[in-house]
């Protein structure tokens, strides 16, 4: 089975420019999490899906950050603009619905993100 | 406070050791809890959930102590390639909430 994975691995862009992450949960996940680890933080939790739905934002630190999941499979994050502290990596998580291990995510490989 | 707290380390045992890890987490109303682990550059990797008392796989063992709501890892016959950083995460009571990660333990296993 297929892992959840994450485009691209790196991105480096300039201050004010614009860059879409991309997600692709394991198949048959209904839940899509976003989170973001910044140097020296902890993992913190940006927003979570069930599937095209926006479950919970409350993570998402201001309105250049744009998240979608249209048809319920991948997601996409896009900051827009760029700036200095968006810098991290940005893993998604994916994980079952009401069935089994309902709790437990998994993860992507993450996309570093450095802005300049 | 943080919601969930870990001795950063670097916790330096010798292969075969036996080290344990402590973590606290403030949110009563947390009900499951994980210990990930991740590898330097690489994403966290669920290592155990612990949705009871604890739970125990292989040479690793998770206890839960909600009185005092603390959760700790105990590794046995420690290997190199256990060498990790070892994260605790909370999660709350509701469905589909998000996960609250501890900052992590950074353990080595030396030769």
């Amino acid at each position: 089975e297929a892992g959840v994975t994450q485009f691209p691995s790196h991105s480096v862009i300039e201050k004010g420019q614009t860059v879409t992450l991309r997600c692709d949960p394991i198949s048959g996940h209904d839940n899509l999490y976003w989170y973001r680890r910044v140097m020296g933080k902890e993992i913190k939790f940006l927003l979570h899906f069930v599937k095209e739905s926006k479950q919970d934002e409350s993570g998402m630190p201001n309105n250049r950050f744009l998240a979608e999941r249209t048809g319920g499979t991948y997601s996409t994050l896009k900051v827009q603009p760029a700036e200095l502290e968006d810098s991290g990596v940005y893993f998604c998580a994916s994980s079952q619905g009401f069935t089994g291990r309902t709790y437990e995510q998994y993860f992507g490989p993450g996309t570093r993100l450095t802005v300049t | 406070r943080k919601e969930v707290e870990q001795d950063p380390g670097p916790f330096n045992v010798p292969e075969g050791a036996t080290v344990a890890f402590n973590c606290t987490y403030s949110n009563s109303a947390s009900q499951s809890f994980f210990w990930y682990r991740q590898d330097c550059r690489k994403e966290p990797k669920l290592l155990m959930s612990v949705y009871s008392s604890g739970n125990e796989d292989g040479r690793f063992t998770a206890q839960l102590n909600r009185a005092s709501q603390y959760i700790s890892l105990l590794i046995r016959d420690s290997k190199l390639s256990d060498s990790a950083t070892y994260l605790c995460v909370a999660h709350p009571r509701d469905y589909g909430q998000n996960f609250v990660f501890g900052p992590g333990t950074r353990l080595s296993v030396l030769p």
